[in-house]
């Protein structure tokens, strides 16, 4: 079992729409939750950052933690094809020396 | 701001042949890292520096070497290339180890033939 997991798509949803993404992670323990973005050829950048349980909203972002179900999730609302890229989940697993660990990623295309 | 700098972008190598990623970054974090993204694999660390001085094997160390030269500065070395690591690499830094927001650099695309 990896110990980070996404669906690595591609997901597409139309202009205006709400994108899903989620993410899955092993370490019942794990204590910190990232999601990055990754436009196609470049490098990824951090969107949101959630660390207890419930809802983080950051404009057009929210994200989602459920320690007991161990996921992630990260809602895009309003959807514009300026959010076209891959999403990566990272999770500080707990005890890791190796720090963040990623998901494999998620690519989503917003649709005009 | 430069922020984390590599170089170079890209790279094409023969078998066997070796070659040095260079990374420097300019916002004064302690902490470096190597990543290696490959499609489908998600990022995975090669490896680290929690401070000046100080280096630590990642997921994937083997095939790599690396050296924290200063503060700034931090390179991987490919002693003697092979074809598995045909990747994109990237460096990042965060201001300590732990902090888990990482600042990467642009990427360095290595392709061995």
């Amino acid at each position: 079992q990896k110990e980070v997991e996404q669906n690595s798509g591609p997901l597409s949803v139309p202009e205006g729409a709400i994108a899903s993404l989620n993410c899955t992670y092993s370490d019942r323990g794990s204590q910190s939750f990232f999601w990055y973005r990754q436009y196609s050829g470049k490098s990824p950048e951090l969107i949101m950052s959630i660390y207890s349980n419930g809802d983080k909203e950051d404009g057009r972002f929210t994200a989602q933690l459920n320690k007991a179900s161990q996921y992630v999730s990260l809602l895009i609302r309003d959807s514009q094809p300026s959010d076209s890229a891959t999403y990566l989940c990272a999770v500080n697993i707990r005890g890791s020396a190796r720090q963040l660990t990623f998901g494999s990623g998620t690519q989503l295309t917003v649709l005009p | 701001n430069a922020g984390v700098t590599q170089t170079p972008k890209f790279q094409v190598l023969k078998t066997g042949q070796s070659m040095t990623l260079q990374c420097a970054q300019d916002m004064n974090h302690n902490s470096m890292y190597w990543y290696r993204q490959d499609p489908g694999m998600g990022l995975r660390l090669i490896y680290y520096s929690a401070s000046e001085g100080t280096t630590d094997k990642g997921e994937v160390p083997n095939g790599y070497n690396v050296s924290r030269l200063n503060k700034r500065e931090f390179s991987l070395r490919l002693e003697s290339a092979a074809p598995s690591q045909t990747s994109v690499y990237f460096c990042a830094s965060s201001a300590e180890t732990g902090a888990n927001v990482l600042t990467f650099g642009a990427g360095s695309r290595l392709t061995v033939l």
